[in-house]
């Protein structure tokens, strides 16, 4: 079965402390992608990366941090320098060429109390 | 430049009704626009694309139609039933650092479709 897997689904955090959200994806795929969603709005950018061990700052990156040691996983770091980190976030991965169609994972819903 | 502008926020039809939602983009860099379907709690799936030289495509009930000179787009949804009740995004892909495919989103809309 090909996709892509998030986990956990749900994570609780205290105010201060870093999480990591994992990010898992057997497409073969070259591409992969972290997004926050907020309610009433769309998905923002937060890191993308291309290939193994390079990475690039979205819109929103400020607060979070990456790595790419595998083309098969790519996990987010949300720091406690990230101001509003409860939301649902969203990992997804593409080929680096052709449409640029993006397959989404189940997502991660982060709380931070 | 970089925004993809979607209305409405929300709507609401009865079930048998043709709920549109309309984007609208300024940068002409874009070159292809994906339509996405959400369902609470779930990751975004793809529903279909089309890019900027083809006015209409067609993919079962969905059906997106492409004005390029008012940079433009909508979705349609022929024979809407309550399991199509879901939030859809538009989307606009261009190029970023390195050739990277960068998606830029619209707000998205919440479509209930009444029984």
């Amino acid at each position: 079965d090909g996709g892509i897997t998030q986990s956990p689904k749900y994570l609780f955090r205290k105010e201060g402390q870093n999480v990591t959200l994992s990010c898992e994806q057997n497409l073969n795929h070259d591409a992969m992608y972290w997004y926050r969603q907020d309610p009433g709005q769309g998905l923002r950018l937060i890191y993308y990366s291309q290939i193994v061990n390079d990475f690039q700052k979205g819109d929103i990156a400020e607060g979070y941090s990456v790595s790419r040691e595998k083309k098969e996983s790519f996990p987010l770091t949300v720091t406690s320098a990230q101001k509003n980190p409860t939301a649902f976030y969203l990992c997804a991965s593409s080929m680096r060429t052709g449409s640029g169609e993006q397959y989404f994972g189940p997502g991660t819903r982060l709380t931070v109390t | 430049q970089q925004q993809v502008k979607q209305s409405p926020q929300s709507l609401i039809v009865q079930k048998g009704g043709i709920p549109i939602i309309n984007c609208a983009y300024e940068n002409t860099a874009f070159d292809y626009f994906p339509w996405y379907q959400q369902f609470p709690g779930k990751g975004p799936a793809l529903l279909i694309a089309i890019r900027p030289d083809v006015s209409e495509k067609k993919e079962g009930r969905f059906t997106i139609s492409f004005n390029k000179s008012a940079k433009q787009f909508s979705l349609h949804i022929m024979d809407s039933q309550p399991g199509d009740s879901a939030t859809y995004f538009c989307a606009a892909k261009r190029l970023g650092i390195q050739g990277a495919q960068k998606l830029v989103f619209g707000q998205g809309t919440r479509l209930t479709i009444n029984p």
